[in-house]
């Protein structure tokens, strides 16, 4: 469990504000993730990165930015123009070819 | 790219019955398959997983086994306790590209 982290645990939004979640590894893993989790449905991507300053779009980037300037830390903007951002966010890393691990969650709400 | 289904979507068993998920790849570049556990409002965590070089694993009352040939592979709990009620993810990856692609869950009730 310990090793990847996610910050603030809850977040508000007021429409028409960017946002950006923190999440931070000291794993020493390459590659890391962002996930959205809607309520009672599966993870879908968003962005990742396998190494330092790259990244790909995932399924579902518009409205996303991210950044990946320390292998440590990948964090997550959510622009204004991303209209339902309402959710539960998780960020992931993984070594090599072995399992992601999760962080903890930033959930999401726009007031 | 890679297309992962899952089923059944909700799982609802007696305490100390089987359960079994079931989920079916499309990809056959894909080699490693992981199941997660997500209790309501935490982090998925990682309970077993398996290799294509591998057709079956367990450990303690949980195994997976992978049928390559037609492409799925299947969690199986057996003696159920409450403690195991919680949504269950599968997933697959071909470890070029490095993206996961998740099943949609299965939300899986033990019933003392």
């Amino acid at each position: 469990d310990g090793g990847i982290t996610q910050s603030p645990k809850y977040l508000f939004r007021k429409e028409g504000q960017n946002v950006t979640l923190s999440c931070e590894q000291n794993l020493n893993h390459d590659a890391m993730y962002w996930y959205r989790q809607d309520p009672g449905q599966g993870l879908r991507l968003i962005y990742y990165s396998q190494i330092v300053n790259d990244f790909q779009k995932g399924d579902i980037a518009e409205g996303y930015s991210v950044s990946r300037e320390k292998k440590e830390s990948f964090p997550l903007t959510v622009t204004s123009a991303q209209k339902n951002p309402t959710a539960f966010y998780l960020c992931a890393s993984r070594y090599r070819d072995n399992e992601q691990f999760f962080g903890p969650g930033t959930r999401l709400t726009v007031l | 790219g890679e297309n992962v289904e899952q089923h059944p979507s909700t799982l609802s068993v007696q305490e100390g019955d089987s359960a079994v998920i079931k989920c079916t790849y499309s990809d056959s570049a894909s080699n490693y398959f992981p199941w997660y556990k997500q209790e309501l409002g935490k982090r998925p965590q990682l309970i077993i997983d398996i290799r294509s070089n591998v057709g079956e694993k367990k450990d303690q009352r949980i195994a997976v086994t992978l049928n390559k040939t037609a492409k799925h592979f299947s969690l199986h709990i057996t003696e159920t306790q409450p403690e195991d009620s919680a949504v269950y993810f599968c997933a697959a990856t071909a470890n070029t590209g490095n993206q996961f692609y998740f099943g949609t869950g299965t939300s899986l009730t033990v019933i003392p």
